[in-house]
């Protein structure tokens, strides 16, 4: 019973292309969130959101931007992707307040 | 802020050992999570828990709230256990910070 859904698990792509990653969860769940992991640093918080149409900066929101248009979908997107976007990304939804989270699979993006 | 410590960072064991790897944080939460992470592979949940122990096969997770304290044990280790092991909180206040997670445990069985 999958409940968060990222859209690939292994994204190649060239350096400045525009680059979506799409996570959907089936839960109603308020809060969606996506996060980069890197070894060394864990995982960072890159954006939030907490409504649909609503987000927060995370840690590392630079060269990122990201789009709810609705409740079950939070896309993360690379305007124009670098090298040093290299990563594995995570995306997670929890209720608000925060009683239960799922996470999804992960996508490791490699920009070449 | 939350605070999340793993411990121990890396961990390298024979096949057939008891494994524990252990989680502790530093304000109250609303859930503890573990997750599993294999070499070059995806993030899978192994457990959410907010009392007591819960157990999946060879995986038993524990938590204690007063202590803050969370603990994933492996019994009758196995290779393919091999992989990093992550605990995240989850606050029930919610907002960006809701989620902490740890650094992980890279955790080796070798044959």
């Amino acid at each position: 019973d999958v409940k968060v859904t990222q859209s690939s698990r292994y994204l190649v792509k060239r350096t400045g292309e525009k680059v979506f990653l799409e996570c959907v969860q089936d839960m109603d769940h308020e809060n969606m969130f996506w996060y980069r992991q890197d070894p060394g640093l864990g995982l960072r918080l890159i954006y939030f959101s907490y409504d649909v149409k609503m987000k927060e900066k995370g840690d590392i929101p630079e060269g990122y931007s990201v789009s709810r248009e609705k409740k079950e979908r939070f896309s993360l997107i690379l305007e124009s992707a670098s090298t040093n976007q290299t990563s594995m990304y995570l995306c997670a939804s929890s209720t608000y307040p925060i009683t239960e989270a799922f996470f999804g699979q992960g996508t490791r993006l490699t920009v070449v | 802020k939350n605070e999340v410590e793993q411990s121990p960072q890396n961990l390298t064991a024979q096949e057939g050992e008891f494994i524990t790897i252990n989680c502790s944080y530093s304000v109250g939460i609303s859930a503890l999570h573990w997750l599993q992470q294999h070499p070059g592979g995806g993030i899978v949940s192994l457990f959410m828990l907010s009392s007591g122990k819960k157990k999946h096969g060879r995986l038993i997770a524990t938590i204690n709230i007063q202590e803050k304290h969370s603990s994933l044990h492996i019994t009758a280790s196995h290779p393919r256990d091999s992989a990093v092991y992550i605990c995240a909180a989850s606050s029930a206040g919610g907002g960006a910070d809701g989620l902490t997670f740890g650094k992980g445990t890279h955790l080796i069985i070798q044959p």
